[in-house]
Order: structure tokens, then C-alpha cells, then sequence
């Protein structure tokens, strides 16, 4: 696609819910990104993906959140027993080592999944 | 560590004058920077960015940001304030052998008609 695709737009899951996020990323994209905004923060990184192999999953809060990619190109955000503090949205980002050193690839980010526990 | 630091929270400008965005950087080696823009209810929109030469990066919408390694700043420049560049701002940075960015807290600018 033109874009990096994400899924759902919106999410409202009742406290201890699992939840699943798609992101869709660039075609041809083989860096992979998941970041979480809090409402008025700046995104914090969460994992880094290059084709299906998690580099960096550093950034996860908890064990509760999982994230994969099998094939290389789609990839998920699963979050177990979801917790009120789990409540922000998760931005999907991807980039792809041809535009540019390492690091200086232009990561392109999708317009996230707004999740909100209730 | 990497981090950025946008010192102002809000920054108010009269449309038509020059805008200004702060931002102040540390790394370890070599930075590459990045300024994004999010919109309402949006995504982050890539504006620009520096990695080598020129101190001044010229981007999208009319904006551009002045590289100074001195003073570890990249802020972000506006010649001409529109009403539509009403948003928030987000300056980014990354170093040598580094993936992830890491994102400053973001600036809301408000452009008054």
C-alpha cells in the first residue's frame, strides 16, 4: 500500500481483555517499528523488527505485550490482560534500509491504534 | 543514551510571523535527527531531516532546521506562519549503530489568525 496500514483505528476493551493490533507496513519495507503514545507524551519505543526477526524488543513494558511477524511484512502487537495504564495509542512504523544509512532511514509511521481500557 | 529535550510546551505565533520550534539533543555518537508533525486524531507526518552536510534542512510545507553541533540544538524554522500549520511537533534523534528513535515530548503550536 501507499501507506503503513494499521488496525483497528479504535479499541475499547474491558480490563483483563486481550487485544490484538495489525500494522500493515510500507511494501517492500524491511524495518519494522512499534511505538506507544500516552496522551500529551511523546511516542516511546517498543520493538524494532528487521524482516521477521525481533531485534530489539527492549521497550515492552511487560510480558503482557507481545508482538511477532512471521512473514516479514505484517506484523501484530498482542497485549494480555490489558490494564487500565495500557490505555494509549500504539503507533506502527516502517522503513526501509535502501532510503539512506541505517541511521538515517526516514521511518514512516501509520495513524496508529487508539486503545482504551475500561 | 539518546534523548531530546523541547523545552517549551506551547508555542504561540500570529499567522504570517516566523515560527520557531526548539530542540536540543544528546547522543553518544553521531546524530541523526528528525522533526515530525501530528496532527488531531493523526499519525506522525515526516517533515524533515539532517544526517550529513548542510547545517540547514530544508523539508516539507515551507519548514526548514538549522543543524548546530555547538550547541546540540535542531530547532525548527517557519519563515511564514499558516493557520494550518497548527499541530504537534515532534524532534526526533538517533545515533550510530542505534534503531530506535527517541522522540522528545512534543511542542503544540498555535498559529492565531
Amino acid at each position: 500500500g501507499a501507506g503503513v496500514s494499521q488496525s483497528p483505528r479504535y479499541k475499547v476493551a474491558k480490563r483483563g481483555q486481550d487485544v490484538a493490533l495489525r500494522c500493515d507496513p510500507i511494501s517492500g519495507h524491511v524495518s519494522l517499528f512499534w511505538y506507544q503514545q500516552a496522551l500529551g507524551q511523546g511516542p516511546e519505543f517498543l520493538t524494532y523488527f528487521q524482516n521477521e526477526a525481533q531485534l530489539d524488543k527492549s521497550g515492552l513494558p511487560s510480558d503482557r505485550f507481545f508482538a511477532e511477524r512471521p512473514e516479514g511484512s505484517v506484523s501484530t502487537l498482542k497485549i494480555q490482560r490489558t490494564q487500565q495504564e495500557d490505555s494509549a495509542v500504539y503507533l506502527c512504523a516502517s522503513s526501509h534500509p535502501g532510503q539512506g544509512s541505517g541511521p538515517g532511514n526516514t521511518i514512516y509511521f501509520g495513524e496508529g491504534s487508539w486503545l482504551t481500557v475500561v | 543514551a539518546q534523548s531530546v529535550a523541547q523545552p517549551e510546551d506551547q508555542v504561540n505565533v500570529a499567522e504570517g510571523n516566523p515560527l520557531t520550534v526548539k530542540c536540543t539533543y544528546s547522543v553518544s555518537g553521531n546524530p541523526y535527527l528528525f522533526w515530525y508533525v501530528q496532527y488531531p486524531n493523526r499519525g506522525l507526518q515526516f517533515l524533515l531531516k539532517y544526517i550529513t552536510g548542510d547545517n540547514l534542512v530544508k523539508g516539507s510545507y515551507g519548514f526548514e532546521a538549522e543543524f548546530n553541533k555547538s550547541q546540540t540544538s535542531f530547532h525548527l524554522k517557519k519563515p511564514s506562519a499558516l493557520v494550518s500549520d497548527s499541530a504537534l511537533y515532534f524532534c526526533a534523534v538517533r545515533d550510530d549503530g542505534n534503531n530506535r528513535l527517541a522522540f522528545g515530548k512534543g511542542n503544540q503550536v498555535v498559529v492565531i489568525p
